[in-house]
């Protein structure tokens, strides 16, 4: 099956900074998505991406599909961003390969 | 008007002991889904449906037995509980099979 690896780990910025997280995948897919999971431990669907870019207020994603990677873009983070962000992936009908995660804290 | 709602959000119990949690979605999705999160956050499929009818059974237990009785409805039975089935386990959905997922809150199960 694909693989999915999230980077960076964790990530610890003032409130008000940019940040880019990264998913890179192991094989072509045709679904890609970004969740993000609050302190709650609700899981929130951001961004269904398998190509091109979306915004969304100030968060953005960009896939590049021939290059097998994706980018979430924070802008102007708030302490509300903190938490952890998954990526998601699958190609066909196979099951959706998740990523470990990146642990986004903003700090005040 | 929840999308994705899964009762109860705790479940504490025994081992050894049988459990259920149930899980319903008002979105019109054709397919749901159950996940299980572990202590580590690691989140992983356990199983698939479309339309009533398992399309993904990964590698669980048989002690886990889904059960669809409409496409809206998707609950779980877990049979002799053990400490390592401590998690939370998600539900969710998707309009078709590899469409956006939509996820329910959660259930955390802690096995005593």
């Amino acid at each position: 099956g694909i693989q999915v690896e999230q980077s960076p780990p964790d990530l610890i910025l003032q409130e008000g900074a940019n940040s880019t997280l990264r998913c890179n995948f192991s094989d072509s897919v045709n679904n890609l998505q970004w969740f993000h999971q609050n302190p709650w431990g609700q899981l929130i669907n951001l961004f269904y991406i398998p190509s091109g870019t979306k915004q969304n207020g100030r968060l953005s994603a960009t896939t590049v599909a021939t290059e097998r990677y994706s980018l979430l873009y924070i802008s102007s983070s708030q302490t509300t961003d903190s938490g952890v962000y998954f990526c998601a992936a699958n190609r066909g009908n196979e099951k959706l390969t998740f990523g470990t995660g990146t642990r986004l804290t903003i700090i005040p | 008007d929840t999308a994705v709602s899964q009762t109860p959000k705790y479940l504490v119990t025994q081992m050894g002991n049988d459990k259920s949690i149930k899980c319903e979605q008002n979105l019109g999705h054709d397919t749901m889904y159950w996940y299980k999160q572990d202590s580590k956050k690691f989140l992983k499929i356990m199983f698939s449906y479309n339309n009533k009818e398992l399309i993904i059974n990964e590698t669980v237990p048989n002690r886990f037995s889904p059960k669809s009785p409409d496409k809206a409805h998707l609950n779980l039975h877990i049979n002799s509980l053990e400490l390592g089935d401590s998690a939370v386990y998600f539900c969710a959905s998707s309009r078709t099979a590899s469409g956006p997922q939509h996820f329910g809150d959660g259930t955390r199960l802690s096995i005593l």
